[in-house]
């Protein structure tokens, strides 16, 4: 079946360590996103990715980096500069033209400060 | 900044009611309107979506109206089930950004058996 697969479901960082959060599709969708999920709140997107090798910053992008090598993986690293990192991260993707195309999401991934 | 306000944020109703969710929005440039239904511990799933030169949209049980001139639409789900139990999202394209959404802040809707 395709979809989108997110790794691992739970996640702890210590204090000053980068961690990484894997997201790979089998959609064939051009376009990834990075969305970050807070206790009562909506989505924010902290990166997106329309095509291979191009990324831009969302609204929270601070603290956060990503890589798009790959159509169908685009990870995500927390760096020890997120501050507060606790959330659920999920990740999407959409076909080509992204505009006004439905997202479809993995099953997130939840990140706890040990 | 573009916004999306979503109303109620917690919503009870007798198994077989009616569920109305409100969203309003602030970008005049918004044409795609997407709802999704997150599970516990699960990504959001797309239910309906509604582009902006369609006033409304069914699809059995759930619909979808837009009020372009007000700037709100809105989700009816009939007949409920304790299955529709979830958290539902609206969303609203970025008018200036062509591949991006913001999504309101949620409404976490329960069905009483």
């Amino acid at each position: 079946d395709g979809g989108i697969t997110q790794s691992p479901k739970y996640l702890f960082r210590k204090e000053g360590q980068n961690v990484t959060l894997s997201c790979e599709q089998n959609l064939n969708h051009d376009a990834m996103y990075w969305y970050r999920q807070d206790p009562g709140q909506g989505l924010r997107l902290i990166y997106y990715s329309q095509i291979v090798n191009d990324f831009q910053k969302g609204d929270i992008a601070e603290g956060y980096s990503v890589s798009r090598e790959k159509k169908e993986s685009f990870p995500l690293t927390v760096t020890s500069a997120q501050k507060n990192p606790t959330a659920f991260y999920l990740c999407a993707s959409s076909p080509a033209g992204g505009w006004r195309q439905p997202q479809h999401f993995g099953d997130g991934t939840r990140l706890s400060i040990l | 900044g573009e916004n999306v306000e979503q109303h109620p944020s917690t919503l009870s109703v007798q198994e077989g009611d009616s569920a109305v969710i409100k969203c309003t929005y602030s970008d005049s440039a918004s044409n795609y309107f997407p709802w999704y239904k997150q599970e516990l511990g699960k990504g959001p799933q797309l239910i309906i979506d509604i582009r902006s030169n369609v006033g409304e949209k069914k699809d059995q049980r759930i619909a979808v109206t837009l009020n372009k001139t007000a700037k709100h639409f809105s989700l009816h789900i009939t007949e409920t089930q304790p299955e529709d139990s979830a958290v539902y999202f609206c969303a609203a394209s970025i008018g200036t950004s062509y591949d991006k959404v913001i999504f309101g802040p949620g409404t976490s809707l329960s069905v009483i058996p």
